[in-house]
């Protein structure tokens, strides 16, 4: 199994949709948790951390739940401009695990 | 202005050649991560260094090296032994007291390989 696991993609959604990715994570001690957006071969952006009790910015929430090893990202009203990789990250007592990342295309 | 460079942003490898991708940070910052993106894919992290002097493997390791004299640089070289080093290397640093380790990253080195 995958220290960290995220859904396969690509999502392809129409503007306005809401999305929703997953991502879940092996070891139980893992300290802290991110969500970070790449395009196109460029360097990855932290685009929010995941507090245990949840926490939104904008159009964005995320989730964290210990008892299950996931965390997610929730996106509401998707603009083109949404369109990147989103990657999770897993902080295990220093060392940063990425997932493999989701794709998400958003369409006119 | 504060920030990591990645230098070359191009490199290319011969055959049994080594190489050596520089990073360097004047963030003061104290932990560097070398991460491997393979198109398509997530980052995978070669090695990381939480203090000067000291570094960790990461899950895929072989075939590579680093070193960190000094807390702003962390250099990585890609040895004859990493057969299939054509890749985007991406690097990065963060202070794990400050910043909620938020992870601050260079622009990336494309290796290919001749």
């Amino acid at each position: 199994r995958k220290e960290v696991e995220q859904d396969p993609g690509p999502f392809n959604v129409p503007e306005g949709a809401t999305v929703a990715f997953n991502c879940t994570y092996s070891n139980s001690a893992s300290q802290s948790f991110f969500w970070y957006r790449q395009d196109c071969r460029k360097e990855p952006k932290l685009l929010m951390s995941v507090y245990s009790s949840g926490n939104e910015d904008g159009r964005f929430t995320a989730q964290l739940n210990r008892a299950s090893q996931y965390i997610s990202l929730l996106i509401r009203d998707s603009k083109l401009s949404d369109s990147a990789t989103y990657l999770c990250v897993v902080n295990q007592g220093g060392k940063l695990i990425f997932g493999q990342g989701t794709e998400l295309s958003v369409k006119p | 202005d504060g920030g990591i460079t990645q230098s070359p942003k191009y490199l290319f490898r011969k055959e049994g050649q080594n190489v050596t991708l520089s990073c360097e940070q004047n963030l003061n910052h104290d932990a560097m991560y070398w991460y491997r993106q393979d198109p398509g894919q997530g980052l995978r992290l070669i090695y990381y260094s939480q203090i000067v002097n000291d570094f960790q493997k990461g899950d895929i390791a072989e075939g590579y090296s680093v070193s960190r004299e000094k807390k702003e640089s962390f250099p990585l070289t890609v040895t004859s032994a990493q057969k299939n080093p054509t890749a985007f290397y991406l690097c990065a640093s963060t202070n794990p007291a400050f910043d909620n380790e938020k992870l601050f990253f260079g622009s990336g080195t494309q290796l290919s390989v001749l």
